[in-house]
């Protein structure tokens, strides 16, 4: 089993509307965790950390659920230029990244 | 724009080639990683460096060769690649040690290997 799954879509959105993106872990101990942001042939950039509380960052929600190990990432009124690879990132302790597989969000005018 | 800095940012080689690629931080971090990432795939872990000591090495192959020979500086060596070790080579950086640092990517290497 995959130490982080994520489903790799693609999905399609119109602009404006709501997408969810959700991403599983296998290590009960992760300690920290994070959504990358990867545009095509560039570098990953960090889009947020994830908190147990969850957290908002203007359109951009994340939820961690320990209990059942997810992690998930709302994106509100989409913009095309959110059109990108998500990543899901998990760290299990002693600078030990997991990355998921991505998943390809395209914003459609 | 990202604080990690990598050169070249482009190289072909041949099979019987040896060259290297660097990466540079300012940042204070004393966690550095070299990542592979082929195409339409998710970054893979090759090496993670801890206080300029290697602590994790997934099982790469010895024609990859890691040195750092400081904090801020992190270098893959090649030698003697194979054309399916074209990819881009993503160097990044974390504060290191305590659990929950972020890591920061370089704009990454892309190597072709003819």
């Amino acid at each position: 089993r995959k130490e982080v799954e994520q489903d790799p879509g693609p999905f399609n959105v119109p602009e404006g509307a709501t997408v969810a993106f959700n991403c599983t872990y296998s290590n009960s101990a992760s300690q920290s965790f994070f959504w990358y942001r990867q545009d095509c042939r560039k570098e990953p950039k960090l889009l947020m950390s994830v908190y147990s509380s969850g957290n908002e960052d203007g359109r951009f929600t994340a939820q961690l659920n320990r209990a059942s190990q997810y992690i998930s990432l709302l994106i509100r009124d989409s913009k095309l230029s959110d059109s990108a690879t998500y990543l899901c990132v998990v760290n299990t302790g002693a600078n030990n990244l997991f990355f998921g597989t991505g998943t390809r969000l395209t914003v459609i005018p | 724009d990202t604080e990690v800095t990598q050169t070249p940012k482009h190289l072909v080689m041949g099979m019987t080639n040896k060259k290297s690629l660097k990466c540079e931080q300012h940042m204070g971090h004393r966690a550095m990683y070299w990542y592979k990432q082929k195409a339409k795939k998710p970054p893979e872990l090759m090496f993670v460096y801890s206080y300029e000591k290697l602590s994790i090495n997934e099982s790469v192959p010895s024609r990859f060769s890691p040195e750092c020979p400081n904090s801020s500086l992190l270098n893959l060596h090649l030698h003697a690649l194979q054309p399916e070790d074209s990819a881009l080579y993503l160097c990044a950086s974390s504060q290191g040690g305590a659990t929950g640092n972020t890591i920061y990517f370089g704009e990454g290497s892309w190597l072709t290997v003819v």
